[in-house]
């Protein structure tokens, strides 16, 4: 089952712009992180945001969540042709991690 | 070990035939989880393990799929009778457990039905 539900799909822009992905989810949460994953194999955790967080920074990462709205962003800063990669939400109710489908993230130099 | 440890890294088998599927988690880390994933599609929750008990199976697709943990530490994912759908990413990841904390992730087994 999957509960997230990244949008766009697909992004493509120039390196230095800034990349803004949003996750949807159903149920009600203890938090929300956001996994990055290259080649199709191993995810790599970005960041964390508690329940009863709005808003969390690390480096040029910025991630918010809107508990009412059952929402979440991520923002990438003067991205880089190395944030190349396919960005995940993952919904943790208690139990298991459940992730979305994920957006495909292209930076160009 | 260092970080979480999925063997093989690839395994091609003809359908029919049982597969095993090891996952060798962050020592100490209580949680344990197997995912798996298909082209294009996020990481699909199989089963979670909190200690040697299977505390979370709901994502098990039918009852050729079985997992064990019996040490607490290691974990096998089993196929039976597999089928050529079986063919995906297998992804394993362990968490220190009891409250909210990164998972890690092993790189995953990329398995093939022939």
């Amino acid at each position: 089952s999957q509960q997230g539900e990244e949008d766009p799909q697909a992004l493509s822009i120039q390196e230095g712009e800034n990349a803004t992905m949003n996750c949807s989810y159903k149920t009600s949460i203890n938090n929300l992180q956001w996994y990055r994953q290259n080649s199709g194999r191993g995810l790599v955790h970005l960041i964390l945001i508690r329940s009863n967080e709005r808003e969390k920074h690390s480096g040029r990462l910025r991630v918010t969540l809107d508990t009412s709205k059952k929402s979440s962003s991520l923002l990438i800063t003067a991205s880089r042709a190395a944030d190349t990669a396919s960005y995940f939400c993952a919904t943790d109710a208690g139990t298991a991690l459940i992730f979305g489908k994920g957006t495909t993230l292209s930076v160009s130099s | 070990g260092a970080g979480v440890s999925q063997t093989p890294s690839n395994k091609v088998t003809e359908k029919g035939k049982y597969v095993e599927l090891r996952c060798d988690p962050i020592s100490g880390h209580t949680a344990l989880y197997w995912y798996r994933q298909s082209l294009g599609q996020g990481p699909e929750f199989l089963i979670y393990f909190q200690g040697t008990g299977a505390a979370d199976d709901s994502g098990l697709p039918n009852d050729r799929f079985f997992a064990v943990r019996p040490e607490g530490s290691v974990s096998t994912l089993k196929i039976q009778r597999t089928e050529r759908g079986d063919s995906a990413v297998y992804l394993c990841a362990s968490t220190k457990g009891g409250g909210a904390t990164e998972a890690f992730f092993g790189q995953g087994t990329r398995l093939t039905v022939v």
